[in-house]
């Protein structure tokens, strides 16, 4: 059982939005800004997408935002497109003894 | 452009240890900047964070695995490795090396991940 919680699967159509949450507690996600997010596509590498709640590396689209609310995380993709179709993976700091956990993971369906 | 690759045998015998080697490329290990970790992710399932080394050499573990597991860096070679000892089926995975900024939640690049199977 993985440490932070998420949605086993969340769908979308073309053109529509979508949000994923990533549920922890006052130890983890509440605690500290220092969530991120990783797209992984079947036999691929995860890729990171968003860092620190809310912050996007450079090439990655503004469609991809994030944001937190108390223990709860969320990514939101807007305008969905077919390639968004893939695995997402949130990641949080966790204190100085657990240190980093994982969600689960959701996966993304683009109908 | 910094990439990261992991090498290592596919094939690991019930009880011994699982060792692996991330090699850098494009960049040197050697930067006070960043973090170096390992990731794996179990067939079907979700990734696990291993633990971490820092330029100073520190070392932070998954709690969950912190007795069989030991992370260190090479700057001769510019790779990092990763032991895992007495492995069993359930250390079956993908196993990922990443590049981690610290102070951020920010892991990346990545490698492109390596088969690890426990069996006998």
């Amino acid at each position: 059982q993985s440490a932070l919680t998420q949605p086993r699967s969340v769908s979308g159509s073309p053109g529509q939005s979508v949000t994923i949450s990533c549920t922890g507690t006052s130890s983890d996600v509440g605690a500290y800004n220092y969530v991120s997010w990783y797209q992984q596509h079947p036999g691929k590498a995860p890729k990171l997408i968003i860092y620190d709640v809310s912050k996007r590396p450079s090439g990655v689209p503004d469609r991809f935002s994030g944001s937190k609310s108390g223990n709860t995380a969320s990514l939101t993709i807007s305008g969905l497109q077919a390639e968004d179709e893939a695995d997402y993976s949130c990641f949080s700091y966790a204190g100085s003894y657990t240190h980093w956990v994982f969600g689960g993971g959701t996966k993304l369906t683009v109908l | 452009q910094l990439q990261l690759q992991e090498s290592g045998p596919g094939l690991v015998k019930p009880s011994e240890t699982l060792s692996l080697t991330c090699t850098v490329s494009g960049g040197s290990i050697r930067s006070s900047t960043y973090s170096w970790g390992w990731i794996r992710q179990p067939p079907g399932k979700g990734l696990e964070w291993i633990g971490d080394i820092d330029y100073s050499g520190t070392t932070y573990y998954n709690p969950s695995l912190k007795s069989r597991v030991t992370i260190s860096v090479d700057t001769s070679k510019n790779q990092f490795s990763l032991k895992l000892s007495s492995v069993t089926a359930a250390d079956t995975a993908v196993y990922y090396c990443a590049r981690h900024v610290p102070g951020s939640s920010m892991c990346d690049p990545w490698g492109q991940g390596t088969l690890v199977t426990v069996s006998s």
